[in-house]
């Protein structure tokens, strides 16, 4: 069964750590994106990838920033934590065109305390 | 970007049919129309996409507007397994999905 893999479902960290947010996928896509999720704000787009070692921002890139040095693996980064970055964290895949379907990950939902 | 408008919510009976409308403003000719849903503590699924006809698979069908301004995913028979929350989503000429808020759907027995 093809899949996206987030390493962790539940996360609690401290103020001003540095948080990695691990996602794996096994379909050989070319596209990963990761995405926040809070409530009535629907899911928000904060970095993408459309190949190894290539990032682009997305619309709340502010206090992020990812890695992909493989293809299957994509890395966010919160450089410092802080409490307004507590959330659900959805990483997804997709192959290359337009018709690709996205694949989501669980999801792993972020405390900040 | 691309901006979708859907209903905040929507409620339906079991075994009904149900209508979950979508509104893309800014839709361009060569855009897919995607639709996926969230069950609960879940991520999002893919469900549905279109370009012009309307689509038809084992979980819903799609009705896209002569125009591609509107969208409409069509549950056939709701069952209290389709409460979930419904994204309608179209690319914007690029190769990434930009999800609105969603419609939660309500199933009552």
């Amino acid at each position: 069964d093809v899949k996206v893999t987030q390493s962790s479902r539940y996360l609690v960290k401290r103020t001003g750590e540095k948080v990695f947010l691990e996602c794996v996928q096994d379909m050989d896509h070319e596209n990963m994106f990761w995405y926040r999720q809070d409530p009535g704000l629907g899911l928000r787009l904060i970095y993408f990838s459309y190949d190894v070692k290539m990032k682009e921002k997305g619309d709340i890139p502010e206090g992020y920033s990812v890695s992909r040095e493989k293809k299957e693996r994509f890395s966010l980064i919160l450089e410092s934590a802080s409490t307004n970055q507590t959330s659900m964290y959805l990483c997804a895949s997709s192959s290359a065109g337009p018709l690709a379907g996205y694949t989501f990950g669980s999801g792993t939902r972020l405390t900040v305390v | 970007d691309a901006k979708t408008t859907q209903p905040n919510s929507m409620e339906s009976n079991e075994e009904e049919p149900v209508h979950l409308p979508c509104n893309h403003s800014t839709i361009s000719g060569t855009d897919y129309i995607h639709w996926y849903r969230q069950l609960p503590s879940q991520g999002p699924e893919y469900v549905i996409h279109g370009l012009t006809s309307n689509v038809n698979n084992r979980m819903a069908s799609l009705a896209i507007a002569e125009d591609r301004k509107s969208s409409t995913l069509i549950l056939h028979r709701a069952t209290l397994r389709d409460a979930a929350v419904y994204y309608c989503t179209d690319q914007g000429g690029s190769e990434k999905l930009v999800f609105g808020k969603g419609t939660k759907l309500t199933v009552n027995p």
